[in-house]
Parts: structure tokens; sequence; C-alpha cells
């Protein structure tokens, strides 16, 4: 049963545009948000994370905005680049002294020149 | 600072061999967590440990089982392999300190299992 979702496993903008990428949860226990993102040959990179007592934490050019009544959080780029072109992950913890991650599925942004 | 180092970066097995994966994680860290990337499941948790101890575990058979060295270095074994593991193997490290709370975790490269 996947906890975390990724419901668009790609996405395509362009260059100086904006990248919105979606993410849904179902356990109501997540506390703890973050994204990562993936280049092909070389393991999850962390990007930003953001706590459930916040909507919204920006660094630069990403901002994760989190919805926790619709269980919804999502990742803004802008300007969109073309080194942005990678998986980006979706990721929840509990937070309850465990220290493990759940994934959704990616999504693979695609930023266009 | 050296990141997370895994070896091999790639494997190739038959089916009912048995594999041992191996992470070395950042230096200070003492949390290594291992996952298995598929391209339909994402990355699904298998194992955590800390200072030696495996502290939660995923819900993946008991064919999958780790141990963590007292250098932090950690080792995953996969017993009669299956062709569904073939799959990329993530470990990622952490600086937990084990009084709750969430760390960061830092992953490394990945190791490419290939189950024929």
């Amino acid at each position: 049963d996947q906890q975390v979702k990724q419901n668009s496993p790609s996405l395509s903008v362009q260059e100086g545009r904006i990248s919105i990428l979606n993410c849904d949860y179902t356990n109501s226990m997540f506390d703890y948000f973050l994204w990562y993102k993936k280049y092909p040959a070389e393991g999850p990179t962390f990007l930003i994370s953001i706590s459930s007592i916040k909507d919204k934490n920006e660094d630069g050019r990403f901002t994760v905005f989190l919805n926790k009544s619709a269980k919804h959080l999502s990742l803004h780029i802008v300007p969109s680049q073309p080194g942005d072109s990678a998986v980006y992950f979706c990721a929840a913890s509990a937070q309850d002294g465990a220290n493990n991650l759940f994934f959704g599925t990616g999504t693979r942004l695609t930023v266009i020149p | 600072k050296a990141g997370v180092t895994q070896t091999p970066r790639y494997l190739i097995k038959t089916r009912g061999q048995q594999v041992t994966l191996s992470c070395s994680p950042i230096s200070g860290h003492r949390s290594v967590s291992w996952y298995q990337q598929t391209p339909g499941q994402g990355l699904q948790f298998l194992f955590e440990y800390f200072s030696e101890t495996q502290r939660n575990k995923g819900n993946f058979p008991g064919r999958f089982s780790g141990r963590q060295f007292s250098n932090s270095r950690s080792e995953m074994n996969v017993s009669t392999l299956e062709l569904g593991d073939s799959a990329l193997y993530l470990c990622a490290s952490s600086p937990l300190t084990g009084t709750g709370g969430y760390n960061e975790q830092f992953f490394g490269p990945g190791t490419r299992l290939t189950v024929l």
C-alpha cells in the first residue's frame, strides 16, 4: 500500500517557467516531508523539507507547500532551469524516532531549453 | 567530507544465489538505512541500523538481512535470490543521535543488482 503518492510520472516545462510537482499522502501520522532529486546513476540528493507545523518553506528557487487537511504537498521551482531535469521524489516521515522514509514513485521533470 | 560509498556498484547474480552489499556511511554518522528502488515501486525501506542494532524494519521477507559494524559500516545480504530482487539498492546515512526526531538522510549512489 503506497502511503506517499506522486500521480504524475513525468512533467515537461519550458526553461524560465514554473515547475509544480505534486505529492499526496495517506498516513496522518506523517509530520515531516522532504523532496529529493535524483540524477541517473546517482543516489537521491536532499532538496528541501517542511515540518507539519508549517505550510510553506522556501529555499532559493525552491518552495514547498503543505496542505495538511488535504494531505497534499507540492514543490514549486521558479524559474525552472535545464539543470533541474531529474527525477523528483517526495518522502515522508513520522518522526517517531524511527528513521525511515516513505517515498513516492517519483516524477521525472524535463526542463526544455 | 566524503559521502556515502557503496560497493560494488553493479552486480549480476543468478537465481538461488546469495549476495552481500556493502555501505560506508559519512564519517560520524551512526545511522544507516537501506532502501530498494524498483521502477514501479519507487524507493522502499528495508531496514535501519543504529549502533550495531536493527532499529526498524520494512515489509520485506526474511531473505533480506543486514548488519552494522562498530565503525558504522553496514552490509545487507539477500539469500536465495529471485528475479524480482533485481533493483537498485540504496544506502543512506544519518547523524541521528537516537533521541528521537528526524535527521536528514544522505544517500549513496546505490548498487545495481541484476538477477538472471
